[in-house]
């Protein structure tokens, strides 16, 4: 079945690390998105990606990196510049704007 | 620019109970709305859409949400939940274009209570 993986499920990591959180959809979908959720928060945009090889800043985007090398692959780097990187990280992606989007399980990341 | 506002950020229901999450959009074009939901701990489904035609969508669960141009709303409903359905509620909007971002609003919060 097509979907959106995003791995691992839980992670952990000391303040000052830098961490990599992986997203592989097999939907042939174009466009990729990264969010981050806090408690009882909306959504907010990270980081998108519309065209291999190409990708945009999001509202939040500073202390994260992405990259996209390949249409299925679109993994998110929080960095040690990240203030505070604790919180539920969400993966998309999406083709025309008829479908909408297609979501991931999410990675909830905490650091220590 | 698209706006999404949802005016309850929390709304608590009996079981079996009636129940509407409203919704509010701003936009100077045409615009595909959406309402998906999230379980806790887990990522967004989507419940419904509304491209064009029917004013009132069906989708999974027993929800339904009807369009309302003119007051520019796209109220969800549900005549019954269920303890199952406990969950955030999120409202979209993305323009008529062949593809486009999609632009969520804060979500609402719904707790049923038993």
């Amino acid at each position: 079945d097509g979907g959106i993986t995003q791995s691992p499920k839980y992670l952990f990591r000391k303040e000052g690390q830098n961490v990599t959180l992986s997203c592989e959809q097999n939907l042939n979908h174009d466009a990729m998105y990264w969010y981050r959720q806090d408690p009882g928060q909306g959504l907010r945009l990270i980081y998108y990606s519309q065209i291999v090889n190409d990708f945009q800043k999001g509202d939040i985007a500073e202390g994260y990196s992405v990259s996209r090398e390949k249409k299925e692959s679109f993994p998110l780097t929080v960095t040690s510049a990240q203030k505070n990187p604790t919180a539920f990280y969400l993966c998309a992606s999406g083709t025309d704007s008829i479908y909408g989007y297609t979501f991931g399980s999410g990675t909830r990341l905490t650091v220590v | 620019a698209q706006s999404v506002t949802q005016l309850d950020s929390q709304v608590p229901v009996f079981e079996e109970a009636p129940v509407e999450l409203r919704c509010n959009y701003s936009s100077s074009v045409s615009v595909y709305l959406f309402w998906y939901v999230q379980y806790p701990n887990q990522g967004l489904q989507l419940l419904l859409k509304y491209l064009s035609g029917s004013t009132l969508v069906k989708g999974i669960n027993g929800f339904e949400a009807e369009f309302n141009k003119s007051q520019t709303s796209f109220h969800l409903r549900k005549p019954s939940v269920h303890i199952s359905d406990t969950a955030e509620y999120f409202c979209a909007v993305t323009k008529k274009t062949s593809y486009d971002k999609v632009i969520f609003g804060p979500g609402t919060s719904l707790s049923v209570i038993p």
